[in-house]
């Protein structure tokens, strides 16, 4: 079955700008979450969504937002972007359901240069 | 969730096994060990996880030590597609939120020919 589908893979923006990122998960998966990955700061947890509703956030100023459409789908959105935004921002699906398995799978990412 | 210790780095050759230990000594009881590894450009891979039982699959091994305070992933031939980041997370199970996971900076893996 289809993986974690990510657009754009690649996308450059100049500061002040803002950019819209989409994330489609694995089909009948009802949760999507978001990190951010920086070669300082590695992998870190932006928000997770379940059921068009945020479920978690990580320590993100509010330029960073998200939310999740009824089919799953999510989108995430950084306004006022600034240099240090730059970074691969990575989308994982899971069933979302307590007492399963709980693997993410995760997209390939979207690579978001900010000059 | 519990914290884990990994070392940064680690060489295998190709076709030997290659163990990764992880130490995770304030683990709670209901806390399982997940294993993911990210091959370079690439989003995470999930690997294989366990709570108290060692546990196998087509990937790999994972040994959970009896006072669970440790464990180690074993990839039993390691191929050169193996070199990866892996990383080593303890979170709680039970829990209707799967998303969040605290990624540490991981053992960076190098198969060699």
């Amino acid at each position: 079955k289809a993986g974690v589908t990510q657009t754009p893979r690649y996308l450059i923006k100049t500061r002040g700008q803002q950019v819209t990122l989409s994330c489609s998960p694995i089909s009948g998966h009802r949760s999507v979450s978001w990190y951010q990955q920086t070669p300082g700061q590695g992998l870190q947890f932006l928000f997770e969504y379940f059921s068009e509703t945020q479920r978690n956030k990580g320590n993100f100023p509010g330029r960073f937002s998200g939310r999740q459409f009824s089919n799953s789908r999510s989108e995430m959105n950084v306004s006022t972007l600034e240099l240090g935004d730059s970074a691969l921002y990575l989308c994982a699906s899971s069933r979302g359901l307590a007492g399963l398995t709980g693997e993410l799978f995760f997209g390939e990412g979207s690579r978001l240069t900010v000059l | 969730d519990a914290k884990t210790t990994q070392p940064p780095s680690m060489d295998c050759a190709e076709g030997r096994a290659a163990n990764l230990p992880c130490n995770h000594s304030t683990i709670s009881g209901n806390e399982y060990v997940y294993w993911y590894r990210q091959i370079h450009s690439q989003g995470p891979q999930y690997i294989i996880h366990g709570l108290k039982n060692n546990e196998t699959n087509e990937m790999a091994s994972l040994i959970i030590t009896e006072d669970r305070k440790s464990s180690t992933l074993i990839l039993p031939h390691a191929t050169l597609r193996d070199t990866a980041v892996y990383y080593c997370i303890v979170r709680l199970g039970g829990t209707d939120s799967w998303g969040k996971l605290q990624f540490g900076a991981g053992t960076q893996v190098v198969v060699t020919p």
